[in-house]
This record gives structure tokens, C-alpha cells and sequence, in this order.
């Protein structure tokens, strides 16, 4: 069965802080590893990576994908109580039709003043 | 920036009723999903659709899910008869191709049977 395990579960942190998010996977069939972000309702995209390695940076968030501890990082630096919220990784897993993502459960970052 | 849409936000219904939730997924994307989040649990895999037709289904799909592309820019779930336990926010999502490419997620249905 493909797992995809999120931690920490939570976490609070202060602003300015740096935060780094794990994701670990057992999938067979990996095709690439999405980061989303979930604050109020849909989970809006934030990075995809895959097994090239190639670090992926957008303002103060990165993220990379190690291929052989079969895990993701997200590095949120200078944190601001506008980054709290749910973050969410997800698998693209190659099947014989579709493209499904299969979730984590997430790790809810809440960033206080 | 084009986005997916969904409607309603919110649909209360009565165990044993009917609902079609409607989606208008990104207009130059071809493939479209639909996942649920049960309150406090993981976003799960529903369906996926291209071409006028499942490519895969998850075991939560069953018969009582159907889906469709009516026309040219909806894609609709229907749950025939639906059960206590079908609560939960319903997420349309829509990519471009297939390999590589993300998904993006509408805004949510919430679905309350009661």
C-alpha cells in the first residue's frame, strides 16, 4: 500500500522563524512529489518535484526531493503569520489510467506575532 | 489567472437524495479529478477523467458515483443516493496533460447529509 507520512503532525512557531516541513514516501510507481498549500478550503499548488533532484524556490519557501531517503523537505524562511495554514504533500503515482495524487495527512504550521 | 470553479460552496441534503455537484475545470486543461476531505482527514482520490471517460477510480467510487462532462466546460459528480457518511468537502481539480503536471484544486463543496 503507497504511504505518504507528513511531520511534524504541527507545529507553531514565532515570525521570522525558518520552519522545514518533511515528507517521507513508499509508493511504487513514483512520478513526482507536489507540495500544496491549504488555508480555509482548496489546497493551492506550491511546488512539483521529481526524482532529477532539482531544488525548486519560490520567494522565502524551497523545497527539494532526495531521491534515495525516498523524501521531500519544505524550508519556509523569514515566517510570517500569513504562512500559517495546512501544508500538504502529495505522490503522483503512475497507473495504468490515471494520475491520481495520493495526500498526506499534512503538518498545520501556525505562525504567531 | 484562470482558476477552477465549483458550485455550490455548500449543499445540505437529506440520506437517500440525489446531488450533482458541478465544476468548470481551467479551460486548456484536459484531465479532471475529483477528491474528498472528510473533516479531519486526508484529501482522498476519487476519480479521474479524460477524454469523455474514467481513466481510474478509487474504492470510494462506487456505484452510487457517476461522473461527467456534459458540455464543453462543466464536469459534474452525482451521488445517486446519498449516505451519512458521504459528508465531506468535495474538490474538483484539473491539469493540463498527464505526466508532470499539476493539479489544481477549485475552491470545495461542502456536502452535508443529514
Amino acid at each position: 500500500e503507497d504511504k505518504v507520512v507528513q511531520s511534524p503532525l504541527s507545529l507553531v512557531v514565532h515570525e521570522g522563524d525558518t520552519v522545514t516541513l518533511n515528507c517521507s514516501y513508499e509508493v511504487t510507481n513514483f512520478r513526482s512529489l507536489l507540495w500544496y498549500k491549504q488555508e480555509k478550503k482548496a489546497p493551492t499548488f506550491l511546488f512539483m518535484l521529481t526524482s532529477s533532484g532539482i531544488e525548486k524556490k519560490s520567494g522565502r519557501l524551497s523545497s527539494i526531493l532526495d531521491k534515495k531517503e525516498l523524501s521531500s523537505i519544505l524550508n519556509i524562511t523569514a515566517t510570517q503569520t500569513g504562512d500559517s495554514a495546512i501544508y500538504l504533500c502529495a505522490l503522483t503515482i503512475l497507473t495504468g489510467g490515471g494520475n491520481k495524487l495520493t495526500f498526506g495527512t499534512g503538518t498545520q504550521l501556525k505562525v504567531e506575532l | 489567472e484562470p482558476e477552477v470553479t465549483q458550485t455550490p460552496s455548500h449543499q445540505v441534503t437529506q440520506m437517500g437524495q440525489e446531488v450533482i455537484l458541478r465544476c468548470v475545470p481551467i479551460s486548456n486543461h484536459l484531465y479532471f479529478y475529483w477528491y474528498r476531505q472528510i473533516l479531519g482527514q486526508k484529501v482522498e482520490f476519487l476519480v479521474s477523467f479524460y477524454n469523455n471517460e474514467i481513466s481510474e477510480k478509487s474504492e470510494i467510487f462506487d456505484d452510487q458515483f457517476s461522473v461527467e462532462r456534459p458540455d464543453g466546460s462543466n464536469f459534474t459528480l452525482k451521488i445517486r443516493s446519498t449516505k451519512l457518511e458521504d459528508s465531506a468537502m468535495y474538490f474538483c481539480a484539473s491539469s493540463r496533460g498527464w505526466l508532470y503536471n499539476e493539479q489544481f484544486f477549485g475552491p470545495g463543496t461542502r456536502l452535508t447529509v443529514l
